[in-house]
């Protein structure tokens, strides 16, 4: 199994540009998540898809749009990307262990810079 | 809304020594609480998940204990190997969404 991945690993763009993330994962999880990452802080939550068909906001959703487009593949796009998206960006998709119970896992990330 | 705190941001052992990283939470209402593992340049590793119900997991020579009432979990590393070296970072499961902290980078030296 792969596991989670995602696409690209790395990429620049300018100011006011637009770009689509991908996230696939091969393990039959229902939810999945999209996570940033800054220098000094931790992983902080942009979208969740709880199930096929459905997403919500997370703690930083303000510029970014998701779409759960199978179980397996969850998007995440920049309309008009700023400076201040600037960051590594992270996928997740969690495993029902039982009891109120997700463990997550997650992708390589991929590095976004916005100049 | 729950906020995770780790202290010490940044630690150096040399080898052989034990770790000790400390995770505080402030809502005790969580439903798990996770350990991960950051390799520079890389994604996240889960190391151990202890559920709201238990007190402690163990795997290998990583030990990790929760005590809700305190808001507070520790992740103990036994006998630290030059390996061990990356940022440990804690997450508290609160209705189904991860609240993470910034984690500890952690050094051991040969």
């Amino acid at each position: 199994n792969a596991g989670v991945t995602q696409t690209p690993k790395f990429q620049v763009l300018k100011t006011g540009q637009s770009m689509t993330l991908q996230c696939a994962q091969d393990m039959n999880h229902n939810s999945m998540y999209w996570y940033r990452q800054d220098p000094g802080m931790g992983l902080r939550l942009i979208y969740y898809s709880a199930s096929e068909g459905t997403t919500d906001k997370g703690e930083v959703p303000n510029g970014y749009n998701v779409s759960r487009l199978n179980k397996r593949e969850f998007s995440l796009r920049l309309e008009s990307a700023a400076p201040s998206q600037t960051s590594v960006y992270f996928c997740a998709s969690s495993e029902f262990k039982g009891f109120e119970t997700y463990e997550q896992y997650f992708g390589p990330g991929t590095r976004l810079t916005v100049t | 809304k729950q906020e995770v705190t780790q202290i010490p941001a940044a630690l150096s052992v040399p080898e052989g020594e034990n770790l000790v990283l400390n995770c505080s939470f402030t809502d005790s209402a969580i439903y798990n609480l996770q350990w991960f593992r950051q390799d520079p340049g890389k994604g996240l590793t889960s190391l151990l998940l202890i559920q709201s119900s238990q007190r402690e997991q163990t795997s290998g020579r990583l030990n990790a204990s929760l005590d809700k009432s305190s808001g507070r979990s520790t992740l103990y590393i036994a006998a630290s190997q030059p390996g061990d070296s990356a940022t440990y970072l804690c997450a508290a499961d609160s209705w189904g969404k991860l609240q993470f902290g910034a984690g500890t980078q952690v050094v051991v030296t040969p």
